[in-house]
């Protein structure tokens, strides 16, 4: 069965390093999203990605955040410099064009900030 | 805005004892309600629609558009049940976010 593929499964950074967080969607998903999950929280959603652009982004996908594909196949979610809050569990999920509104997710990468 | 409530952090129940995780959307428009489930160290997976008005591993839902709820049940709780469950929110557009509840966890002793 196909997977979303993201790595690294777990990253540890200092407070205001960059870091980019990787995803494989399935490859005939046109649909991609990015999810985070603060320990205890609730699954939050950070942004939608369709047609190489962003087609909807939360509060929370303040200017230290960025996605992009760079090629045919990763969806990156960059944050530009880091703060102890974003520590979270990032999940990324795509789905395909047509269908019902039926997420596949990654098995999430766990970033901590210190 | 849309917003899902799922009022229990924790469900424990023994094997063999009818489970009922419970779910109150808000919701402006019409909804598609989910119920996504996470397996210890085992991803986000949907587990039923209600849309596609079926049971998966002896779980059902019904979405109660008066009550607006969307509770999963099941008549009998096995220990493999135990895990993470969230129910989920989107509009019927392609474009519609996907919100998720806190989540319940369920676990089912022997």
């Amino acid at each position: 069965e196909p997977e979303v593929t993201q790595t690294p499964s777990h990253q540890v950074t200092q407070m205001g390093q960059e870091v980019i967080l990787r995803c494989v969607p399935i490859s005939n998903h046109l649909y991609f999203y990015w999810y985070r999950q603060i320990l205890g929280q609730k699954v939050e959603f950070l942004v939608s990605f369709y047609n190489n652009e962003i087609s909807e982004k939360s509060e929370i996908f303040d200017d230290q955040f960025s996605v992009e594909r760079p090629d045919g196949s990763n969806f990156t979610l960059k944050i530009r410099s880091t703060k102890l809050e974003d520590s979270a569990m990032y999940f990324c999920a795509s789905r395909e064009i047509s269908g019902a509104n039926v997420l596949t997710f990654g098995a999430g990468s766990r970033l901590t900030v210190l | 805005a849309q917003r899902v409530t799922q009022p229990e952090k924790l469900l424990s129940v023994f094997k063999g004892a009818p489970v009922e995780l419970k779910c109150n959307y808000s919701y402006s428009g019409s909804p598609e309600l989910f119920w996504y489930v996470q397996y210890s160290r085992q991803r986000l997976q949907l587990l039923l629609r209600h849309i596609s008005r079926e049971s998966i591993k002896g779980f059902t839902a019904d979405l109660n558009k008066g009550e607006t709820s969307f509770h999963l049940k099941k008549p009998f709780a096995q220990e493999e049940d135990s895990a993470m469950y969230y129910c989920a929110l989107s509009g019927h557009s392609g474009y519609s976010t996907l919100t998720f509840g806190k989540g319940t966890m369920l676990l089912v002793s022997p």
